[in-house]
């Protein structure tokens, strides 16, 4: 069945570092969405992406939704220590949602 | 306005027994879902209800049961726990269905089995 498949599933940096993670499915989405999890709480909504191309920034954080809207990357800008979680995709199409495994973040001060 | 409410947060049970979650979804919101989530599992998705039905269900076990009254709130049950249903169980609401519109977690129901 879809899945969303997401890459690295850990990532450790150094503090100023860059960080990307992707996330990719085997079909076409009608939309995709980010989340973000600290550590001990809940996934909070980040941003959803629905036009083929689409590019949206939050600050650091750069979102970008493939032209044939089969993958998504967060890039976060010159990390912070405010950074750290886990970050999930989600992929919808179809009345079928689906999250990515996430990718953890650890940012070293 | 008020957020997501999970209740309990904590509950410690023992094999064999049961238990009920409670959700209380974003007032207007139509949409509850629920997922299980343990360390190296991420999110696994439950079941989804939309105005009183069951739109979406994941691939769990048939101990794990819900509803959705006709205030939108919702309760999950499990019957005859097992250990590994351990895990922090998060509802999740939104104003559509799941994936169309943002959704706000919950903060959680932390169950551990023993």
């Amino acid at each position: 069945g879809q899945q969303v498949m997401q890459i690295p599933q850990y990532q450790h940096v150094q503090e100023g570092e860059d960080f990307t993670t992707y996330c990719n499915s085997s079909t076409t989405l009608s939309n995709i969405q980010w989340y973000k999890q600290r550590p001990g709480g809940h996934p909070v909504f980040l941003i959803q992406l629905v036009k083929s191309g689409e590019v949206k920034k939050q600050k650091r954080l750069t979102f970008q939704f493939g032209e044939a809207k089969k993958n998504s990357s967060l890039h976060i800008t010159a990390t912070q220590t405010t950074d750290v979680g886990t970050y999930f995709c989600a992929g919808y199409n179809f009345n079928k949602f689906y999250f990515g495994s996430g990718t953890k973040l650890n940012v070293k001060p | 306005k008020a957020g997501v409410t999970q209740t309990p947060r904590y509950l410690i049970k023992t094999r064999g027994q049961q238990v009920t979650l409670s959700c209380s979804p974003i007032s207007g919101h139509r949409s509850v879902s629920w997922y299980q989530q343990t360390p190296g599992q991420g999110l696994q998705f439950l079941f989804e209800y939309f105005s009183e039905t069951q739109r979406n269900k994941g691939n769990f076990p048939g101990r794990f049961s819900g509803r959705q009254f006709s205030n939108s709130r919702s309760e999950m049950n499990v019957s005859t726990l097992e250990l590994g249903d351990s895990a922090l169980y998060l509802c999740a609401s939104s104003l559509e269905v799941r994936g169309s519109t943002e959704a706000f977690f919950g903060q959680g129901t932390r169950l551990t089995v023993v």
